[in-house]
């Protein structure tokens, strides 16, 4: 069973750079896509991107001016960044395993404010 | 593609029939042949768990109560008995296209 948990800063001023981990344990193989989700308060789930096990990314096109995503799986984790955060970034982040995010880790609420 | 959900908000008695409906503004058969529609369930200070793949397949462990259903734009999530554990915000997912979108929820309760 492979389990997920999000790491990173719960506040980023406005303006700054959002930079969360994911570690992954459990389970036999690091082969598949990685993705993040987020969640603003109250409200629904909005898809980040994914990133493969080699390093190959999608991102959604209204982010990905602003997002980098990147993996090491020789340390069991992959990574987000979010540029340039504005209070509309205000989210709980999920990561999750499969491009269709079918594992989840419990999420970490990020808050944008200086 | 933009993904609806109807009813947004579903309160219903123990041991009732429940119904979601999630359309799609686009057909999310792909040319291999598969449906990308997914269903998830949100419970409660929970993350999102996957319920459903592929219009109708339930993951395991998922209780047989649980039953998806469609084709093309159309699709339902039926509970044939709602208990009490499943309260919580019933999500669609289209995978066929990125990016991938969700539908906005829906909240189901028990009266």
């Amino acid at each position: 069973q492979v389990q997920l948990q999000e790491s990173g800063p719960g506040l980023v001023k406005p303006s700054e750079t959002l930079s969360l981990n994911c570690t992954v344990s459990g389970g036999s193989s690091r082969k598949y896509y990685w993705s993040w989700i987020r969640q603003p308060p109250g409200k629904g789930l909005e898809w980040i991107g994914y990133i493969s096990h080699s390093g190959s990314t999608s991102y959604s096109p209204s982010l990905k001016s602003r997002v980098s995503m990147s993996i090491d799986m020789s340390k069991n984790q992959f990574s987000l960044r979010l540029t340039s955060v504005t209070a509309a970034d205000t989210a709980l982040y999920f990561c999750a395993m499969g491009a269709t995010p079918f594992s989840w880790g419990q999420g970490i609420l990020v808050i944008v404010s200086s | 593609i933009v993904m609806t959900q109807t009813p947004l908000t579903l309160s219903v008695t123990p041991g009732q029939p429940a119904s979601i409906s999630c359309k799609s503004s686009e057909t999310l058969l792909h040319r291999d042949g598969k449906t990308y529609l997914y269903w998830y369930v949100q419970r409660p200070g929970q993350s999102p768990q996957l319920l459903i793949y592929e219009v109708s397949s339930r993951l395991s462990g998922v209780p047989d109560r649980f039953t998806g259903s469609g084709s093309g734009t159309d699709f339902t999530l039926e509970i044939s008995r709602v208990e009490a554990e499943d309260i919580g915000v019933y999500y669609c997912l289209q995978g066929l296209q990125s990016p991938q979108t969700f539908g906005p929820g829906t909240k189901v309760e028990i009266k």
